[in-house]
């Protein structure tokens, strides 16, 4: 597509449950990120993929994270059993393979735990 | 892990002001990037840096890779109301991970 392209835009959820959060990067971008961006605060390294494996994970706050690629495009990032400190903005972008032109963001997923 | 510092964390301005913001860091960075980050949306790159004292200028945005390879500044002349945001600076830390600061957050009167 022509960007990348996040849903939900808006998740509100129980505190306990499980979410989902979809990310489709731009075609062609063989690199993903995911960051999470809590209220006033800057953007916080979550994992990345090249391709379909993670080579950088360290990012994941708890094991109640993951995530996964599949067909070197669309990304899922699970967050099981969510606690209300997981509420934030999280942001998906892609790249080129080496990243060095700077990311592409979508507009993310604002997820609240209630 | 590198730290990118931000200064200053606010400003407020008055349209058609010059505005100046920087980024420190203790650690080397061989890529400086800014963004800006609109409410609702994803950070929108503005501006690259790839050389140590490189000065790179887009539209009314001015910004320069410092010669220690640890600071960088973002200038913008004549600030006008769409100008309001949330200014990121960013490296890389190895070969993939963009590391952000926390960011300057921009409001002009008009």
């Amino acid at each position: 597509g022509a960007g990348v392209s996040q849903s939900p835009s808006n998740k509100v959820t129980e505190k306990g449950k499980d979410v989902e959060l979809r990310c489709d990067p731009i075609s062609g971008h063989t690199a993903l990120y995911w960051y999470r961006q809590s209220l006033g605060q800057g953007l916080e390294f979550l994992i990345y993929f090249q391709g379909n494996s993670a080579p950088d994970k360290s990012g994941l706050p708890s094991d109640r994270f993951s995530a996964e690629r599949t067909g070197g495009s669309v990304s899922t990032l699970t967050i099981q059993r969510t606690q209300q400190e997981d509420s934030a903005v999280y942001l998906c972008a892609s790249s080129l393979s080496n990243g060095n032109y700077g990311y592409t963001f979508g507009s993310g997923t604002r997820l609240t735990v209630v | 892990g590198q730290q990118l510092n931000q200064s200053p964390q606010s400003m407020f301005i008055q349209e058609g002001e010059d505005v100046s913001m920087n980024c420190t860091s203790s650690s080397i960075f061989n890529t400086w990037l800014w963004y800006k980050q609109d409410p609702g949306e994803g950070p929108v790159l503005l501006i690259a840096l790839y050389k140590a004292g490189e000065l790179t200028s887009n539209g009314r945005l001015t910004a320069q890779f410092g010669i220690t390879r640890k600071d960088s500044f973002l200038n913008i002349s004549a600030s006008i109301p769409s100008d309001v945001g949330i200014y990121f600076c960013a490296g890389f830390q190895g070969a993939q991970k963009l590391v952000f600061g926390q960011g300057t957050r921009l409001t002009i009167n008009p």
